[in-house]
């Protein structure tokens, strides 16, 4: 059974970058879509964007511009970067793991909190 | 504003049936799975439903979906105290290239 364990910086000023990282340990990382979702306080699931054992990459258009998804750095792993973060920004975020088309698999979540 | 529609909220008291609706469009629900996500605040989703009406092994069959052109709906009966959670609906929307989440539906068991 894939277990997911994410890590990252939870505190972030404006203007920053944020980044997290997603280990997928106990199972294959091809045949996949390695995601990540966001929830911010009170709010609900919003899709950041995915990407395949094959770096073929899927982003929300709301985020697009700003957002970058990678392999690594380390073997089954995965990354998000997310510029010029504000406070809006401020969210759970979640890496997850889609097979046919369901998320079946949820990291425990990150907290990141934007505050000058 | 989510692409997908939800009630707020809904609610029901134990052994009681309760439906929650997600409405979408044609380029999301009309011409893809929808899927189902429970949430207890706090804590990582689970999947209950998928691909419209699929259960994952271990959910039980007190938990159903069904669709009907672009709008979907989860059916919970003989409800239980265990079953209060936050409800998402999602699926692939073909106009953003992208999934897509309802609002989500906070159900309370009265």
């Amino acid at each position: 059974q894939v277990q997911l364990q994410q890590w990252g910086a939870g505190l972030l000023k404006p203007s920053e970058t944020l980044a997290l990282t997603c280990g997928v340990y106990g199972g294959s990382f091809r045949g996949y879509w390695w995601s990540w979702i966001r929830q911010s306080p009170g709010k609900g699931l919003e899709w950041i964007g995915e990407i395949n054992h094959s770096g073929n990459t899927n982003y929300n258009p709301s985020l697009k511009s700003r957002v970058t998804i990678s392999i690594g750095p380390s073997k089954n792993q995965f990354s998000l970067k997310l510029s010029s973060v504000t406070a809006a920004d401020t969210a759970v975020y979640y890496c997850a793991k889609r097979g046919g088309g369901e998320v079946d698999v949820w990291g425990k979540g990150t907290t990141v909190t934007v505050s000058s | 504003q989510s692409v997908l529609t939800q009630p707020p909220s809904a609610s029901g008291t134990p052994g009681q049936r309760v439906t929650i609706s997600c409405s979408g469009s044609s380029s999301n629900i009309g011409s893809n799975f929808v899927y189902w996500y429970q949430q207890v605040p706090g804590t990582a989703p689970k999947l209950p439903i998928y691909r419209n009406n699929q259960r994952p092994s271990g959910v039980p069959d007190r938990f159903s979906g069904s669709k009907s052109g672009t709008s979907a709906s989860l059916a919970i009966s003989g409800l239980r105290s265990e079953d209060e959670a936050d409800y998402y609906c999602a699926a692939w929307d073909d106009s953003l290239s992208g999934w897509v989440f309802g609002g989500g539906t906070k159900l309370t068991v009265l």
